[in-house]
């Protein structure tokens, strides 16, 4: 069965700073990759997804992922951080069974 | 209107009590899950079902029980509730593999 590592609990960025969320996945075969945002009060909203082809996807919200296969990760980044960029950010690992599992998530506060 | 709704969005009950979550959605999608959400432990799955007659069992499935009463609807009791129910819960549904979620708003769950 597949799973997730989120390492980071949480995160504190300044404002116009980088971010960067750290995923890692076991799965035996090539997995589905994913990455949700939860704002508080809300459902998961997708971020960005990985089935094949280019290791580097573009999400919504200014966010990208790369898959690296030989680090078994998927982290998100986004160059500059928005106030609004606070959230909880869930990576999910999907295989051919069509079930997601989570990672733990990680708590990322904006500062001013 | 959401494309997944879930009733009702908080509920707070008694030991022993039963308790009903609904959830229903018009993206026309085939397959549906529950997920419960505790701080710290991300969304672990709890049942999903690929058709009408089609029900499985998640992660964490004891003391749940679920009927899907038509494509578009897929309901999770808790048959006596206890306090390590209190929890917040999510349906979600997906199309064809890989399995892409869409998550409801969550329905907050409290178990005295």
């Amino acid at each position: 069965a597949q799973s997730v590592t989120q390492p980071d609990i949480h995160i504190t960025v300044s404002e116009g700073a980088s971010l960067e969320l750290r995923c890692n996945y076991s799965y035996g075969a090539t997995p589905y990759l994913f990455w949700y945002v939860q704002s508080p009060g809300q459902g998961l909203q997708l971020l960005l997804k990985y089935f094949s082809g280019d290791t580097l996807v573009q999400g919504i919200k200014g966010f990208e992922a790369e898959f690296k296969r030989s680090q078994s990760s998927f982290n998100l980044r986004k160059p500059s951080v928005h106030w609004s960029d606070a959230a909880e950010y869930f990576c999910a690992v999907g295989a051919n069974d069509y079930k997601l599992s989570f990672g733990a998530g990680t708590t990322v506060t904006v500062r001013a | 209107d959401a494309d997944v709704t879930q009733t009702p969005r908080n509920r707070i009950t008694k030991t022993g009590k039963r308790i009903m979550l609904e959830c229903s959605q018009t993206k026309g999608h085939d397959r549906m899950y529950w997920y419960r959400q505790d701080p710290g432990l991300g969304l672990q799955l709890i049942y999903y079902s690929f058709d009408v007659k089609d029900i499985n069992k998640g992660e964490i499935s004891d003391g749940y029980s679920v009927s899907r009463q038509a494509q578009a609807k897929f309901s999770l009791s808790l048959e006596s509730a206890i306090p390590n129910q209190t929890a917040l819960y999510f349906c979600a549904t997906s199309d064809f593999p890989p399995g892409e979620l869409f998550f409801g708003e969550g329905s907050r769950l409290t178990v005295l």
